[in-house]
């Protein structure tokens, strides 16, 4: 399975942005880059999701590099209820990992107020 | 919409009962239905992959005949841990994806915890 690597943990204050950064050096050509967070016993939530280019939703934004070995998910102006963790994950559409989604350990995000 | 619901939330049982978790998408059809497991402080752990009509597909590891799995409807699949024992105690998590939503992106349910006495 292609691997992520996300800081353990990052810190922010209130309203302030937040760069998330995400390496995944073995992408294939066909893997989706998505974004996942988790709050404290709840189920993920998807964030955003992007290939090759940058993606904006209302939620976030992903910058994906050009070589797209490493992304960045951005939160423009964090509120304490985007305190999280937030998962990198590589989505392969073809092969026998089609369609899997493998967790890393994600960057447990603090935002102070 | 894409919303994935799974009851029950929370389950406590005895050692040696079976206990079955059900997911639902709720507002869209599933084809494909992923179950995972998640320990304390830990991330989660992909167990299993069922789509409508057929047999699971499990992961290395994981115990088809302690873990079964029916998806027997586009929008309902069922885990059930059968003959519990405390360190199937987890946080059991499903998600599903599938017609009419996008086909890249998973939708997640508020997971079942499991504790096993």
């Amino acid at each position: 399975d292609a691997k992520t690597t996300q800081p353990n943990s990052m810190e922010s204050n209130e309203e302030e942005p937040v760069h998330l950064p995400c390496n995944h050096s073995t992408i294939s050509g066909t893997d989706y880059i998505h974004w996942y967070r988790q709050l404290p016993s709840q189920g993920p939530e998807y964030v955003i999701h992007g290939l090759t280019s940058n993606v904006n939703n209302r939620m976030a934004s992903l910058a994906i590099a050009e070589d797209r070995k490493s992304s960045t998910l951005i939160l423009h102006r964090a509120t304490l209820r985007d305190a999280a963790v937030y998962y990198c994950i590589l989505r392969g559409l073809k092969g026998t990992n089609a369609g899997k989604s493998t967790f890393g350990d994600g960057t447990t995000l603090t935002v102070k107020p | 919409g894409a919303v994935v619901s799974q009851h029950p939330s929370r389950v406590i049982c005895k050692s040696g009962t079976s206990v079955k978790i059900e997911c639902r998408s709720l507002d869209f059809q599933a084809t494909t239905m992923f179950w995972y497991r998640q320990f304390p402080k830990q991330s989660l752990m992909l167990m299993a992959t069922s789509n409508e009509g057929s047999k699971a597909t499990y992961e290395q590891g994981v115990e088809k005949d302690k873990f079964l799995i029916n998806h027997a409807s586009l929008t309902l699949s069922t885990l059930t841990v059968t003959s519990a024992h405390p360190e199937d105690s987890s946080f059991y998590i499903c998600s599903a994806e599938g017609l009419g939503q996008s086909t890249d992106t998973q939708y997640f349910g508020p997971g079942t915890r499991l504790t096993v006495l």
